[in-house]
């Protein structure tokens, strides 16, 4: 692994059903996060993490939930998918230690619910 | 309350200059980011401004002016793959990026 990997890449799901988005980075950074992105809307945070055992909500934190339980994994969770959360979804790393703490993305995740 | 404001489309020439505007009214500042954006493929960062003035780097430059909450990307010797989108990123009081809409930028030959 180089960076940051997202799993599935794209998945259609049903209203109703429960789904788990998956992220991991190998830059040992301290700070994750994830964001949706809709066209014509900027990013929105949705969970962030500044270290692993530790999470916090963003803007649209509702119908989401995340947990942190080692550095590299940052796993979202939609509990009972509605078609509102179609969307794409970054996850995203950076070092909240280093003076630019930069993010770096993932590949994205393309979300359908029908 | 916080707003990034970004025109939505711009269209340049191959080989001119083009000049991406990004005004800001947030709560807090901790830093501006500019990042790529091509479509379908996640952003990728170009720059950071913290304080004001330009910061240039190869054919990409940000301008920063903290106290007209206001900055730009310029982008000189347009090239065909310069077509993205581009977002400008404001670091907030609490240490979150708070994102603008982003810029699509049409480079035409």
């Amino acid at each position: 692994i180089a960076g940051i990997t997202q799993a599935p890449t794209s998945q259609i799901l049903a209203a109703g059903r429960r789904m788990t988005l998956r992220c991991t980075q190998d830059m040992r950074h301290n700070a994750m996060y994830w964001y949706r992105q809709d066209l014509g809307l900027g990013l929105r945070l949705i969970h962030y993490s500044n270290t692993a055992g530790t999470t916090g909500k963003g803007e649209v934190p509702d119908g989401y939930s995340v947990s942190r339980a080692n550095t590299d994994d940052f796993p979202l969770t939609l509990a009972s998918a509605v078609p509102s959360q179609t969307s794409v979804y970054f996850c995203a790393s950076s070092d909240s230690t280093s003076p630019t703490d930069t993010q770096y993305f993932g590949p994205g995740t393309r979300l359908t619910v029908l | 309350g916080q707003n990034i404001d970004q025109p939505t489309e711009m269209t340049a020439t191959e080989g001119a200059i083009v000049q991406i505007n990004c005004t800001y009214q947030t709560s807090g500042f901790n830093g501006l980011f500019w990042y790529q954006q091509h479509a379908g493929e996640a952003p990728t960062f170009l720059s950071y401004n913290v304080l004001d003035g330009l910061e240039e780097k190869g054919r990409f430059s940000s301008f920063l002016s903290r106290s007209k909450g206001y900055s730009y990307l310029l982008l000189k010797e347009l090239q065909m793959k310069d077509s993205a989108s581009y977002l400008c990123a404001i670091m907030d009081s609490n240490y979150q990026l708070i994102w603008g809409a982003g810029t699509k930028l049409i480079i035409k030959p």
